[in-house]
């Protein structure tokens, strides 16, 4: 069945740093893709999507490639705030009706 | 633009006590989902509903049960709480079966069993 791998966290950086939250997939033909963030106290949200293969999805300055070639869909941002501090988590479709997500990236920012 | 309401936000049990979290969705999706969320653990299924009148286990359902009420509500039922059952629990909405579509989610209930 279909599967994901993020890596884990904690990640610190500094205000203005680059990120990078690394996922991978494994899957049954080329599923869509999605981001989640979770903010402190709160429930998900959808950050970004990508529905295809060589898709970009982005939103909020953060952006991830869908790349089939290495089953990856790795979120990106080029300069973060303190307000991006939260539990950002890949997913992917199981079956017709189920979602899988990854156990989650803890990103916290200084500023 | 309520989306997914959740209640309670928080609730404190003794072991053995039993209660229900409600969920209410207004965006017409025909699927829900009660998922609970523990440290380094990501999120877990519990029980999910494709469609009104239907549901399913996911990967955790023992100690759980659910009722789709109508198309808007999803209830879970903890029936003799246990420790091990603390926990954050998430209601989630969906089109899904529309094509894949993203999934929607309240603010969660944090329950705790002493």
């Amino acid at each position: 069945g279909n599967s994901v791998t993020q890596m884990e966290g904690p990640v610190t950086l500094s205000e203005e740093a680059f990120l990078t939250i690394n996922c991978t997939y494994t899957a049954t033909g080329y599923p869509s893709l999605f981001w989640y963030v979770q903010y402190p106290g709160e429930g998900l949200q959808l950050l970004l999507k990508a529905t295809k293969a060589d898709d970009k999805g982005s939103n909020k300055g953060f952006e991830a490639t869908y790349r089939k070639e290495t089953t990856s869909f790795h979120l990106e941002k080029g300069s973060v705030q303190v307000s991006d501090s939260a539990v950002y988590f890949c997913a992917l479709p199981s079956g017709t009706y189920k979602y899988i997500f990854g156990t989650g990236t803890r990103l916290k920012v200084l500023a | 633009n309520a989306g997914v309401t959740q209640t309670p936000k928080f609730q404190v049990l003794k072991t053995g006590q039993s209660m229900t979290l409600q969920c209410a969705q207004d965006m017409n999706h025909n699927s829900m989902y009660w998922y609970r969320q523990d440290p380094g653990m990501g999120l877990r299924l519990i029980y999910y509903s494709a469609s009104e009148g239907t549901t399913d286990k996911g990967e955790v359902p023992n100690g759980y049960n659910v009722s789709r009420l109508n198309k808007r509500e999803f209830s879970l039922r903890l029936e003799s709480a246990a420790p091990s059952q603390t926990s954050v629990y998430f209601c989630a909405s969906s089109d899904r079966g529309q094509g894949v579509r993203p999934q929607h989610f309240g603010d969660g209930t944090r329950l705790s069993i002493l």
